[in-house]
């Protein structure tokens, strides 16, 4: 069974260029959360995602950022306009129904040049 | 509103020794606790997690955490440290009780210094 896959791992984007982030869930997990992380920094929250539904998304900026979780295929961060400070690593973590824990993905390093 | 603070940045303890990483947590009903391990340059590791029952967790590498309800704390410990358990460490909460659908809560996280 494998885990939760991000991809890709490392994504270098001009300023003003859109970023698009991908998350695969694990096997049966219909539950997804984005993570942002500074550099020296903790883990702050972005969106959360049910299977075609956004459950909370009061981490994410209003402006530029979105995210998706279709019934098929994997779960999309997208930044549009990147600017110098979306620079962070994102991760993914995805969960089954009920009380378990969540699985954390390797994560994507975005730098903005 | 939920929260989890861990009030130290940094703990450095000379391997051998005994070890532990505090957490508190605030939620309005029931907590759903976990500490996760992030290694340089890679996602986070889940250690162990408290829904109900025995007060001292036991998780993965040796780790365990007791769950204090009177104090809201969740403090990971380990009886004897080593080098490779320097890391950056996350506590977590979730309410189990608040109804629908809720996120997982991260502390800003404590790096743990293990000094051979």
């Amino acid at each position: 069974n494998a885990g939760v896959m991000q991809n890709p791992r490392h994504l270098v984007r001009r300023r003003g260029q859109e970023a698009r982030l991908r998350c695969s869930p694990m096997k049966g997990h219909s539950h997804v959360y984005w993570y942002r992380q500074l550099p020296e920094e903790g883990l702050k929250f972005m969106v959360y995602l049910q299977k075609e539904n956004i459950i909370d998304e009061s981490g994410m900026p209003k402006e530029r950022f979105s995210a998706e979780f279709p019934k098929e295929g994997p779960s999309i961060l997208r930044i549009q306009q990147v600017v110098r400070g979306d620079s962070a690593a994102y991760f993914c973590a995805s969960f089954e129904t009920g009380n378990t824990e969540a699985f954390f993905g390797q994560g994507t390093r975005l730098t903005v040049v | 509103a939920q929260s989890v603070a861990q009030p130290e940045d940094q703990v450095n303890v000379a391997e051998g020794n005994p070890l532990t990483v505090k957490c508190t947590y605030s939620v309005s009903g029931n907590p759903y606790l976990f500490w996760y391990v992030q290694y340089p340059n890679r996602g986070l590791q889940f250690l162990l997690k408290y829904i109900t029952g025995d007060n001292l967790v036991k998780g993965s590498y040796g780790f365990e955490a007791e769950f204090n309800k009177s104090q809201t704390s969740f403090h990971l410990k380990k009886p004897s440290a080593l080098v490779s358990d320097s890391a950056l460490y996350f506590c977590a909460v979730r309410d189990l009780d608040s109804g629908g659908y809720q996120k997982v809560t991260f502390g800003t996280g404590t790096k743990l210094q293990v000094i051979p």
